[in-house]
C-alpha cells in the first residue's frame, strides 16, 4: 500500500507565474484536503475534496483551485503568485470527509 | 473566532516525561488530533481523542477535557528523535480541521 505522493518536491516560481502542485492520495481513501504552512506556523487550510466534489474551503481567495480526478488523485493551481505564497503546501488524505487525515511529504514553492 | 493555543516551544532532557498542552475555543466539536512534525517534514498523526479521558498509544498518551477545551500529549521516556513539532488539531462542526501553531520541543541530552 502506497501512502500520500506530492509532485513536485520543490517549486522556484516568480511573481505573477501560475503553478500546478499534484496529490495522489492513499490507495482507497476518496478524500483529499490541502494546506498551506509558512515556517513556524501550523497549516492553514485551504480546501477540501470529496469525491471529485469540493468540500469547504477556508480564507484564501479564488486564485487558489482545486481538483480531484476520478482516481481521487489531486491538483492545487495557484494563479497570479505572490511572495507571501511561499511556503510548504500540503496534500492529506483520508477514508472520508471526518477521518483521519495522512499527509503527502509537501511541495516546498518559493515565490521570488 | 476559532482559536487553537500551545506553548511555542518547550525543552526537556532525554529520559524524561514532558506534557504539552493545547487549548482550543471552536464552532463545534468533533475531535481533537496530535500531530508529530520533524522540521522540513509533513505532519505524521500520533493520536485522536473525541471522548474525555486519556487514550495510550506506547510512550505517547493524550488527554481530552471537552467542558474545559484542553488537552494535553504526555510523552514519556524521552529519545532525543521526539525533537520535533507537535502540533494540536480540532475539527470542527464543518469536519475540518483548526491547526494550532505547533509546540517545538528540544529534548537536551
Amino acid at each position: 500500500e502506497t501512502g500520500v505522493t506530492q509532485s513536485p518536491t520543490h517549486l522556484i516560481k516568480t511573481r505573477g507565474q501560475q503553478v500546478t502542485l499534484r496529490c495522489s492520495s492513499q490507495s482507497g481513501h476518496n478524500t483529499v484536503s490541502w494546506y498551506q504552512q509558512a515556517l513556524g506556523q501550523g497549516p492553514q487550510f485551504i480546501f477540501q475534496y470529496y469525491r471529485e466534489e469540493e468540500n469547504g474551503r477556508g480564507n484564501f481567495p479564488p486564485r487558489f483551485s482545486g481538483l480531484q480526478f476520478p482516481n481521487y488523485s489531486s491538483e492545487l493551481n495557484v494563479n497570479a503568485l505572490e511572495l507571501d505564497d511561499s511556503a510548504l503546501y500540503l496534500c492529506a488524505s483520508s477514508l472520508g470527509r471526518g477521518e483521519t487525515q495522512y499527509f503527502g511529504p509537501g511541495t516546498r514553492l518559493l515565490v521570488l | 473566532g476559532q482559536n487553537i493555543d500551545q506553548p511555542t516551544e518547550m525543552t526537556a532532557t532525554e529520559g524524561a516525561i514532558v506534557q504539552i498542552n493545547c487549548t482550543y475555543q471552536t464552532s463545534g466539536f468533533n475531535g481533537l488530533f496530535w500531530y508529530q512534525q520533524h522540521a522540513g517534514e509533513a505532519p505524521t498523526f500520533l493520536s485522536y481523542n473525541v471522548l474525555d479521558g486519556l487514550e495510550e498509544k506506547g510512550r505517547f498518551s493524550s488527554f481530552l477535557s471537552r467542558s474545559k477545551g484542553y488537552s494535553y500529549l504526555l510523552l514519556k521516556e524521552l529519545q532525543m528523535k521526539d525533537s520535533a513539532s507537535y502540533l494540536c488539531a480540532v475539527r470542527d462542526s464543518n469536519y475540518q480541521l483548526i491547526w494550532g501553531a505547533g509546540t517545538k520541543l528540544i529534548i537536551k541530552p
